[in-house]
C-alpha cells in the first residue's frame, strides 16, 4: 500500500523569505507519480507541481521547485519568495499504476506573514 | 472555461438524516472523483466514475453511501442515513481522462452531522 507522509502540520514564513514543505512517500513500484497541491483556505484545491518517478531532474514551476530524493524516497517543495498568496494547505501526494488514485498526506498548512 | 461545480457549499443536518451533494464537472472531462476529506486529513477517495461507470468504490461505505453518474456528466453523492463521523468536506474532481492526467477540484461541500 502507499503511505505519503508530512510530518510539519504547520510552518511559518515571512514574505519575500524561502520555505521548504517535506513529504516522504513509501511505495514498492517503479513508476510512480508525485505531486503537491495547495488548498487556500475556502477555495479549490490546485496543483502546484508534479514529478515523474523517471525523470531525474527535479521540477520546478516558476517559484516553486522540488528536491527528489528517490533512494531515500523524499519529496520536499521549497517555495522562494514566498507571497501572502502562498497561504494555504499543502498537500504531497502520490500515484502509482497499480492503485490508480492519488493518496494524499495529512497535509502542512502555510502561514505566511508580513 | 468553467471550473468544477458544487452544490450545495454547506449543510447541517442531524445524524440518521439523509443528504445528497451535487457535482458538474468540467465539460469533455471523462473520469470524475469524489473524495472525502475530514478535519486534519488529506482528501480520502470514495468513488470514481469513468465516464457512467464505475472504476473504484473500494472506500466507499456502501451500507450508507451512494452515488450515481447518470449519462456520464455531472454526479450525485448521497449519505443515508448519516452518522456523526460523517462530518467532513465532500470534494469533487474532474480530469480528461482516468490515470495521471491533471485533477481539477470543485469548492467543496462541508458537511456537519449534528
Amino acid at each position: 500500500a502507499q503511505t505519503v507522509t508530512q510530518s510539519q502540520p504547520e510552518m511559518s514564513v515571512q514574505e519575500a523569505e524561502t520555505v521548504t514543505l517535506s513529504c516522504t512517500y513509501d511505495t514498492s513500484e517503479s513508476n510512480y507519480y508525485l505531486f503537491w497541491y495547495k488548498q487556500p483556505p475556502s477555495r479549490q484545491m490546485i496543483l502546484v507541481i508534479r514529478q515523474e518517478a523517471y525523470k531525474q531532474q527535479n521540477a520546478t514551476e516558476n517559484r516553486f521547485s522540488v528536491n527528489f530524493q528517490k533512494a531515500a524516497k523524499s519529496f520536499s517543495l521549497k517555495i522562494s519568495d514566498s507571497q501572502l498568496g502562498d497561504t494555504a494547505m499543502y498537500f504531497c501526494a502520490s500515484y502509482t499504476g497499480t492503485a490508480s488514485k492519488l493518496t494524499f498526506g495529512t497535509g502542512t498548512r502555510l502561514q505566511v506573514t508580513l | 472555461e468553467a471550473g468544477v461545480a458544487q452544490s450545495p457549499r454547506y449543510k447541517i443536518i442531524e445524524k440518521r438524516q439523509s443528504v445528497a451533494f451535487w457535482c458538474n464537472p468540467i465539460s469533455g472531462h471523462a473520469t470524475l472523483y469524489w473524495y472525502q476529506q475530514i478535519l486534519g486529513q488529506g482528501p480520502k477517495l470514495l468513488i470514481q466514475f469513468q465516464n457512467n461507470g464505475v472504476v473504484d468504490d473500494s472506500q466507499l461505505p456502501k451500507d450508507r453511501f451512494s452515488a450515481e453518474r447518470l449519462k456520464g456528466v455531472d454526479s450525485t453523492l448521497k449519505i443515508q442515513p448519516a452518522k456523526l463521523e460523517d462530518s467532513a468536506v465532500y470534494l469533487c474532481a474532474s480530469s480528461f481522462e482516468a490515470g495521471v492526467y491533471e485533477q481539477f477540484f470543485g469548492p467543496g461541500t462541508r458537511l456537519t452531522v449534528l
